[in-house]
């Protein structure tokens, strides 16, 4: 079973600049997560869909930050305006009906 | 005060030595604890996952659940080199499908 795709893998942009990542669950996982993590930090939850719908964002700073899963299976991530606080490694998590939710790679992003 | 406390180490210990990783925390409604493993530049993986207090053995780990004092344990036996890692501990209110509240992570080496 093929886990979760994410890309891309690193990214570096000028402060001020947009950003995009994007996800691919795991097959038939409903519900997706998007986790920022700091370094030297653990996971934070930004955003959790069910399918298409979001059911939890209150972590989400949605003056920069946006997300999107319009058919209920990919989504992207988005910051814009980046700001120098925003470099972090951007995980991607899926779950199907269990407790566990599964990992992407992540994306490492850099803001200079 | 953060939600979870977790000493960020590192910690080195020879090969076949018994690891032992904590955490505490503070929110007494937390029902569902797991430990979660990654490995460098790769997402989180979980480990084990246990509900309310008691002990979990899976292999050569055992969870161990304190409620009364808000304190979890991961304990590994025989250690082994592949075993190094930055090992999270992870809290939530509902389930391992919600939101999680990580802990900042322990690096762990285990050396030849």
């Amino acid at each position: 079973e093929a886990g979760v795709a994410q890309s891309p893998r690193y990214k570096i942009i000028e402060k001020r600049q947009s950003v995009a990542f994007w996800c691919n669950p795991i097959s038939g996982h409903a519900t997706l997560y998007w986790y920022q993590q700091i370094l030297g930090q653990g996971p934070k939850l930004l955003i959790q869909f069910q399918n298409n719908g979001v059911v939890d964002d209150s972590q989400l700073p949605k003056d920069r930050f946006s997300a999107e899963r319009l058919k209920g299976v990919d989504s992207t991530l988005k910051i814009q305006p980046a700001k120098l606080e925003d470099s972090a490694v951007y995980l991607c998590a899926s779950k199907d009906a269990g407790n566990t939710q599964y990992f992407g790679p992540g994306t490492r992003l850099t803001v200079l | 005060q953060k939600e979870v406390e977790q000493d960020p180490g590192p910690l080195s210990v020879p090969e076949g030595a018994i690891v032992s990783l904590n955490c505490t925390y503070s929110n007494s409604a937390f029902q569902y604890f797991m430990w979660y493993r990654q490995y460098s530049r790769k997402g989180p993986e979980l480990l084990m996952y246990t509900y309310s207090s008691g002990n979990k053995e899976d292999g050569r780990f055992t969870a161990q659940v304190d409620k009364s004092s808000k304190y979890i344990s991961l304990f590994i036996r025989d250690s082994q080199p592949s075993d190094s890692a930055t090992y999270l501990c992870a809290m939530s209110l509902t389930g391992g499908g919600n939101k999680l509240t990580f802990g900042t992570g322990t690096q762990l080496k285990v050396e030849l």
